[in-house]
């Protein structure tokens, strides 16, 4: 069964700090891996997607990387800004047997920029 | 483009009760995914559907179901409501066929509220 973890679980910059999040899966067997924001009570906004043959996606001042063998992506933020302030999840696609596969999330990390 | 819409945006509800909540994809996409987000529990996957057909389900008793229709819209039914089924309900949209490397994307989500 995959699993997703997220650390740290809530950080808190000052702005324009350059600032890494941190992904880990159980499983290297995966398809793809997505990052998302999530701002309080909403919906998730798709930030970058990195296939399982890719290393890296850049969008922006988001950089997402990709070691599938050691089960980690990181999310690299240059130049936060306070309106960055949200919770950033990591999901994985794998296989979830019978021909069928599915995302799993981590529990998100929360973070919050400081004018 | 629209992006994947949800309604209601809130919803309340009594205990035992049954709550309809709604979502349209994407145009173009066929597969459309629910999940639930409880306080302090991340994201957990409720079901997947793909061209009307059920093609895989979370963890989840069985009065969480739902159905698709021929405009890939999607229908997400709980029925016996317990107060425990109170989340946020979102719901995305892809396009299928891909073998799991479509992005995903999100709708802004349903609250349910159980009294």
């Amino acid at each position: 069964k995959q699993e997703v973890t997220q650390i740290p679980a809530a950080l808190s910059v000052p702005e324009g700090e350059n600032l890494v999040l941190n992904c880990s899966f159980t499983d290297s067997a995966i398809y793809n891996l997505q990052w998302f924001r999530q701002d309080p009570g909403k919906g998730l906004t798709s930030l970058l997607l990195i296939q399982s043959s890719q290393r890296e996606q850049t969008s922006g001042r988001l950089n997402a990387s990709l070691d599938k063998s050691s089960g980690r992506s990181t999310l690299y933020i240059a130049a936060s800004q306070p309106g960055d302030s949200a919770t950033y999840l990591c999901a994985v696609c794998s296989d979830s047997g019978a021909g069928s596969y599915q995302l799993t999330f981590g529990k998100g990390t929360k973070l919050s920029v400081i004018p | 483009e629209a992006g994947v819409t949800q309604s209601p945006t809130h919803l309340i509800k009594t205990r035992g009760q049954q709550a309809t909540l709604r979502c349209s994809p994407i145009s173009g996409h066929t597969s459309v995914y629910w999940y639930q987000q409880a306080l302090g529990l991340g994201l957990q996957f409720l079901l997947w559907y793909d061209e009307g057909e059920e093609r895989n389900r979370g963890n989840f008793p069985p009065r969480f179901s739902g159905r698709q229709f021929p405009n890939y819209s999607s229908e997400l039914n709980v029925n016996a409501l317990e107060l425990e089924d109170s989340a946020l309900y979102l719901c995305a949209s892809s396009l299928e066929g891909t073998g799991g490397l479509a992005e995903a994307f999100f709708g802004q989500g349903t609250r349910l509220t159980v009294v």
